[in-house]
């Protein structure tokens, strides 16, 4: 059964830069990576997504090592309204059909 | 752009009776489409994908079935609900090879 895990829960305070990771072994080949951000009862919001190497936005960085069995979300300079949870997503079925979602990872920022 | 409509957006309903989610899409042709949920306070469970009409892939046995009748519509269904059942439901969309999904609103379900 694919597995994709991620920290449970993360805290930071405001403009520091936070780094979440996602462990998914059994990613299928020619599949992305995509993040996405979570409030409460909402529909998950598009971050970044990337293949491999590492990819920027004007929001995050997502850096995908070679093996491409984990990547790390990186989101610079944090501030409150970040507190949110962060999904992986990730495909395991070949074409990109099966995506499945990490566990999930509560981040907390204090100010 | 890729639009997703989902309904309806809340309902209560009582152990052992059906449920009927519907999504339809729009700015888009042959999209994968999925239903996910969501417990209270967990994360996003893949319930089923399809990939085309009358398609389904089901992931995690349970009394929820899906339909894919036309090529932008999406159903789930239940014919006799449990408390499990209870929680938020997204339907969600894909352009096959982007591994990006769009989504609709949501529906948040509570079984008594």
């Amino acid at each position: 059964l694919a597995k994709t895990t991620q920290p449970i829960s993360m805290d930071s305070y405001e403009g520091q830069e936070v780094n979440i990771t996602c462990s998914h072994n059994n990613i299928a080949t020619n599949d992305y990576i995509t993040w996405y951000q979570q409030f409460p009862s909402q529909g998950p919001r598009f971050i970044i997504q990337g293949y491999k190497t590492k990819v920027t936005n004007e929001v995050a960085s997502l850096f995908i090592p070679a093996d491409r069995k984990s990547s790390t979300l990186s989101l610079p300079r944090v501030s409150l309204s970040d507190t949110a949870v962060y999904y992986c997503l990730v495909g395991y079925g070949g074409a990109t059909n099966k995506l499945i979602f990490g566990t999930g990872t509560l981040l907390a920022v204090q100010p | 752009s890729q639009t997703i409509h989902q309904w309806p957006a809340t309902l209560v309903q009582p152990v052992g009776s059906p449920l009927s989610l519907e999504c339809t899409v729009e700015g888009t042709s042959n999209p994968n489409l999925y239903w996910y949920r969501q417990a209270a306070g967990r994360g996003l469970q893949l319930l089923f994908y399809s990939v085309g009409i009358g398609q389904i892939s089901s992931e995690v046995p349970q009394n929820l079935s899906a339909s894919r009748p036309q090529d932008r519509q999406f159903i789930l269904s239940s014919k006799k609900l449990l408390l499990s059942d209870s929680g938020f439901y997204l339907c969600a969309g894909a352009i096959a090879g982007t591994g990006e999904l769009f989504f609709g609103e949501g529906s948040r379900l509570t079984v008594l």
